[in-house]
């Protein structure tokens, strides 16, 4: 089936590094991608969002770029801080069998931002 | 601020058992979801409703079933309990619309469920 990977599972880097987070997917026809972040004991909260119209798309540290020809999009975090620890989930929406539109959720990121 | 409620964040059940989970929104949100997490499998989709008595499987609804009978509640219910059922269940929302597929999911902290 339809599904999107993401790489990698685990990231450390030092305060004031940039962080990559990479995903790919398999439906050409997706055209929506959230990033979403997990804080410890806290359900996912939307970060940042891009759609297939724009390559990329920039908030503050947080940016995301995708390549629609390649079917990969990333994250990019610069100048991290240890409250970016966390895990991020990036997603895809994605057409079922049945046409249904749903959301495919990536295997997360592990980010650890050492002081 | 949109809240998510769900009725426990630990709980321990035994094999066997019919186990329901509950969630509650306040924001009059149409879409309701529910997933689990599990390490190195993300989240993945189990059921969701876009609008009360409408319910739709996801990705891997086997063994679950599901129940809105208000708008502000969905249920998710394990008809009996099995041991690969131990997961983090998720429950989120979002509101309806021309541009629902692409409108934020609001997420709750999160039951974690363990079955003996």
């Amino acid at each position: 089936g339809e599904n999107v990977e993401q790489h990698p599972s685990t990231l450390s880097v030092q305060e004031g590094d940039s962080a990559v987070i990479k995903c790919t997917y398999s439906d050409s026809a997706s055209n929506y991608f959230p990033w979403y972040k997990q804080e410890l004991g806290k359900g996912p909260q939307l970060i940042i969002d891009i759609r297939s119209n724009v390559g990329e798309k920039k908030d503050q540290r947080i940016a995301v770029t995708l390549n629609k020809t390649a079917k990969h999009f990333s994250l990019h975090i610069t100048e991290t801080q240890p409250e970016d620890s966390a895990v991020y989930f990036c997603a895809a929406l994605l057409f079922g069998d049945t046409g249904r539109r749903a959301l495919t959720f990536g295997s997360g990121t592990r980010l650890q931002v050492q002081p | 601020d949109v809240k998510v409620t769900q009725s426990s964040r630990y709980l321990v059940k035994r094999t066997g058992e019919k186990v329901f989970l509950e969630c509650v929104q306040d924001m009059d949100h149409e879409n309701m979801f529910w997933y689990r997490q599990d390490p190195g499998l993300g989240l993945r989709l189990i059921y969701f409703s876009y609008d009360v008595k409408m319910k739709e499987k996801g990705d891997i609804p086997e063994g679950y079933s599901v129940s809105r009978e208000k708008k502000e509640r969905f249920s998710l219910i394990l008809e009996s309990a099995s041991t690969n059922q131990t997961s983090m269940y998720l429950c989120a929302s979002s509101p309806s619309g021309q541009g629902a597929p692409y409108n934020e999911q609001f997420f709750g902290p999160g039951t974690r469920l363990t079955v003996l």
